[in-house]
């Protein structure tokens, strides 16, 4: 079984810039999550989707961080303009729902973001 | 109220040895107890995980111990091998919800 894919895997930016990431989940994942990981912390989510609809959104600094998943599969992320402290990695998530519920989250490799 | 607070931030044991991280919670909500185990350059791949209506569980070398009424969980690794050298991230969530992540442990298994 395929893991999460994203791409790319790497990216150097100039504040003010704009970046798009993209991951694409395990198949048959409705779960969906987007998380920022800060060099030397742990991940905090930013937005999580069911299927196609956000179901929290509360830490997504939405002046500038935009995220989609059209279709219920395939995500983007985008953050325009980008600022220095957007540099971390961001990873994406996804879970398998049984019964209404979700299961253990299993995390793609990350895309690494400098913004200069 | 939303905080799990992880210890040490680092660790150095011998190869052989047994490795112990430590994690407390606040939030009683929390129903599902993840670890990660993350290596440089990839993304955290999880390793063991914990729902609170038991007291410990056990994977190979890898155990979890809960203390429901001391809103504490650890993460012990037996006969610990270099192979383990790695950053670990204890988490909570309702299930189906957000994971919420420690700061990590970076441990390091000396040959």
């Amino acid at each position: 079984e395929a893991g999460v894919a994203q791409s790319p895997r790497y990216k150097i930016i100039e504040k003010r810039q704009s970046v798009a990431f993209w991951c694409n989940p395990i198949s048959g994942h409705a779960t969906l999550y987007w998380y920022q990981q800060i060099l030397g912390q742990g991940p905090k989510l930013l937005i999580q989707f069911q299927n196609n609809g956000v179901v929290d959104d509360s830490q997504l600094p939405k002046d500038r961080f935009s995220a989609e998943r059209l279709k219920g599969v395939d995500s983007t992320l985008k953050i325009q303009p980008a600022k220095l402290e957007d540099s971390a990695v961001y990873l994406c998530a996804s879970s398998l729902i049984l019964g209404g519920v979700a299961y253990e989250q299993y995390f793609g490799p990350g895309t690494r973001l400098t913004v200069t | 109220q939303q905080q799990v607070k992880q210890s040490p931030q680092s660790l150095i044991v011998q190869k052989g040895g047994i490795s112990i991280i430590n994690c407390a919670y606040e939030n009683t909500a929390f129903d599902y107890f993840p670890w990660y185990q993350q290596f440089p350059g990839k993304g955290p791949a999880l390793l063991i995980a914990i729902r609170p209506d038991v007291s410990e569980k056990k994977e190979g070398r890898f155990t979890i111990s809960f203390n429901k009424s001391a809103k504490q969980f650890s993460l012990h690794i037996m006969d610990s091998q270099p192979g383990d050298s790695a950053t670990y991230f204890c988490a909570a969530s309702i299930v189906g919800g957000k994971l919420i992540f420690g700061q990590g442990t970076e441990l390091s298994v000396k040959p």
